[in-house]
């Protein structure tokens, strides 16, 4: 069993759609969890983090964390265009300078 | 303006000769990470550190070098031992209560 599950995608919606994009895991001693949006040929830009479960939103997204299932959730409202990117979830052991595990990430196109 | 510097942005290598990418920051941040990126593998951990002088292999370390002799530096080696070089490299940088990495804009590398 991987250690992140992410569907690659990728996942296709009209402009203006609710976007779900979700991780599972398997350590449960993951404590810090993140989300990542990359566009093509550049480095991936941290978007939303999240302490331990529950959730966190800033503006049009809200991030997810349900430590019982081991699932983490990013929703997108309103979607838009310039929101097409690969969206990669990522998550740590602890507050330290411990190592990043990420997902494989999943592309979202947003059509006009 | 602080961030973490890559260069360069294109880079071509001959078959048998070792390269190397710089990473650079200004961020003032005690850990650094070297990324490797291609299609449908997502990110995959090179080498890190935590501290000047000093560093550890990741997952995939055979056929690359670092140093960290300076805090805001880290630069990668891709000898001619590494058989398939071809990738996307990102360095990424992590300070004391910064939950996820900054990251470079990366440098892709082609073999040719």
């Amino acid at each position: 069993q991987k250690e992140v599950e992410q569907d690659p995608g990728p996942l296709s919606v009209p402009e203006g759609a609710i976007v779900s994009l979700n991780c599972t895991y398997s350590n449960s001693a993951f404590q810090y969890f993140m989300w990542y949006r990359q566009y093509s040929r550049k480095g991936p830009e941290l978007l939303m983090y999240t302490y331990s479960s529950g959730n966190k939103e800033d503006g049009r997204f809200t991030a997810q964390v349900d430590k019982s299932s081991k699932y983490i959730s990013l929703f997108i409202r309103d979607s838009q265009p310039s929101d097409s990117a690969t969206y990669l979830c990522a998550m740590r052991l602890n507050s330290g300078y411990s190592t990043l595990t990420f997902g494989k990430g999943t592309m979202l196109l947003v059509s006009p | 303006d602080g961030g973490i510097t890559q260069s360069p942005k294109y880079l071509f290598r001959k078959e048998g000769q070792n390269v190397t990418l710089s990473c650079e920051q200004n961020l003032n941040h005690d850990a650094m990470y070297w990324y490797r990126q291609d299609p449908g593998q997502g990110l995959r951990l090179i080498y890190y550190s935590q501290i000047v002088n000093d560093f550890q292999k990741g997952d995939i370390a055979e056929g690359y070098s670092v140093s960290r002799e300076k805090k805001e530096s880290f630069p990668l080696t891709v000898t001619s031992a590494q058989k398939n070089p071809t990738a996307f490299y990102l360095c990424a940088s992590l300070g004391v209560g910064t939950y996820g990495y900054t990251f470079g804009s990366g440098t892709r590398l082609t073999v040719v």
